[in-house]
């Protein structure tokens, strides 16, 4: 099974920084990587799909890059809506469709 | 509006059953490949099975070892899990999701999530 290890798990920040948010695939899934975005008691939302391909209605702040076994999601400048914890997923091989651990996005 | 309406969740003993179904709306339900994905509390989120349009291909997670079945009834526009033996580690909120017709197998949307509580 591919294994997906999102750094940093919890991340603080104020609004209007630039974050950074990394996941690091076990072995190469070209591009197959999707990001979602989860806030308390909610479902996850698809934000970014093959690596850097914004899912509608996303905020264009929002951006992805990678291929191979690194990936990052970047948000250019942080809005209070945008705290919440979000999560890789990869779409190379399967089953099991496997995620990333979650990072934390805090309000510093 | 795509919708997804998960029900059926609740307060089961170790070893019971539950049966989970998920309400799809607002778009061709039978065109789609469906998957159920839980998350325990405080934790993070794991895929637990998926079948294809027709229900010719199904897949699970190993964690399941055969307890969990995934079933459609596209006439129904209904996706079903059914869960027996349950432990209080199956103590999670479930989700179903569905995958695009892309061919690549993001979840996108996902329903709003059943809680499933597994205590005596």
């Amino acid at each position: 099974d591919i294994q997906l290890t999102q750094s940093p798990s919890f991340l603080s920040a104020s609004v209007g920084d630039r974050v950074t948010i990394t996941c690091r695939a076990s072995q190469g899934i070209n591009n197959y990587l999707a990001w979602y975005q989860q806030k308390p008691g909610k479902a996850p939302k698809l934000l970014i799909y093959t690596a850097s391909t914004l899912q509608s209605g996303v905020p264009s702040r929002f951006s992805g890059s990678g291929s191979g076994t690194e990936f990052t999601l970047t948000i250019s400048s942080l809005q209070p809506e945008d705290f919440a914890t979000y999560y890789c997923q990869q779409l190379n091989s399967y089953p099991p469709w496997t995620f990333g651990q979650g990072t934390k996005l805090e309000i510093k | 509006q795509v919708q997804l309406v998960e029900s059926g969740g609740g307060l089961v003993k170790p070893g019971g059953s539950l049966r989970l179904s998920c309400a799809a709306s607002g778009f061709t339900f039978s065109d789609y490949y469906m998957s159920w994905i839980r998350q325990a509390p405080g934790k993070g989120l794991e895929w637990l099975s998926y079948i294809s349009s027709s229900s010719s291909a199904i897949y699970y997670a190993d964690s399941l070892k055969g307890r969990f079945t995934i079933s459609r009834d596209n006439a129904k526009n209904s996706l079903y899990m059914q869960m027996n033996s349950l432990r209080a580690e199956d103590t999670a909120v479930y989700y179903c999701a569905r995958v695009p017709l892309t061919g690549f197998n993001w979840f996108d949307p996902w329903g709003q999530g059943t809680l499933v509580t597994v205590s005596s």
